[in-house]
């Protein structure tokens, strides 16, 4: 298993302004993945972030607006920038298992949520 | 492109079961997924099922999957307030594609 933490755990922000979310993970891990989820929806995958190479957007995603960071195999960070009342939203940081050794089958962890309110 | 559904609350009393019913769209998914959302927390994943597989029981927890109509269901047998949450199911296409989620509200 993994346990995540993410910094902060909510924060309530100005329009136009950015904020970085810090993502822990307490072993070493490939893939980290990011979510949004906005009020009353479902989770949507906003990119993966693999160590040492750029982050893989989704469509409808880009760089300059959530540039993402993944210095080392335990770490990432996603920042939301130039923020609107729409980026109000839990983000989620998830992991693969460590410990599934490839298979199909590969179990996510979650972290706790960034809840953002942006005014 | 992918697509999950699910109906979006669903209110039992405690002891009464629970079905949280899930449609998806891709055939090819290997596994299917039901994770948990409590307030505040992240997911938690409760149990998954392979797709060669109609049916899983783990305590508690029974998923159904009818592979043909690509229809997933989840049963809570003896509901408890502690069951109250936020349920989500999952397919894999590639990566993990999750449904609107379902608000199982239990009543005393």
């Amino acid at each position: 298993s993994a346990v995540i933490s993410q910094k902060p755990s909510r924060d309530i922000c100005q329009r136009g302004t950015s904020l970085t979310i810090q993502c822990q993970v307490d072993s070493q891990v490939t893939m980290m993945f990011w979510y949004r989820q906005q009020p009353g929806q479902s989770l949507t995958l906003i990119a993966t972030a693999n160590q040492g190479s750029e982050a893989t957007y989704e469509s409808g995603f880009v760089i300059d607006k959530f540039p993402i960071s993944r210095p080392n195999l335990t770490f990432s960070t996603l920042t939301v920038s130039n923020m609107s009342p729409e980026d109000s939203s839990i983000y989620l940081c998830s992991v693969e298992d460590p410990t599934s050794g490839g298979s199909s089958y590969n179990e996510q962890f979650f972290g706790p949520g960034t809840r953002l309110t942006v005014l | 492109g992918e697509d999950v559904e699910q109906s979006l609350f669903l209110s039992v009393r405690e002891g009464d079961s629970s079905v949280i019913n899930c449609t998806y769209t891709d055939s090819s998914s290997t596994y299917l997924y039901w994770y948990k959302q409590e307030p505040g927390a992240g997911l938690q994943l409760l149990t998954y099922i392979f797709s060669n597989m109609d049916m899983k029981q783990d305590q508690r927890l029974t998923v159904l999957l009818n592979k043909k109509d690509k229809h997933l269901s989840l049963r809570i047998a003896d509901t408890q307030t502690g069951d109250s949450a936020i349920y989500f199911c999952a397919e894999t296409a590639g990566k993990l594609i999750f449904g609107q989620g379902t608000t199982l509200q239990v009543k005393p």
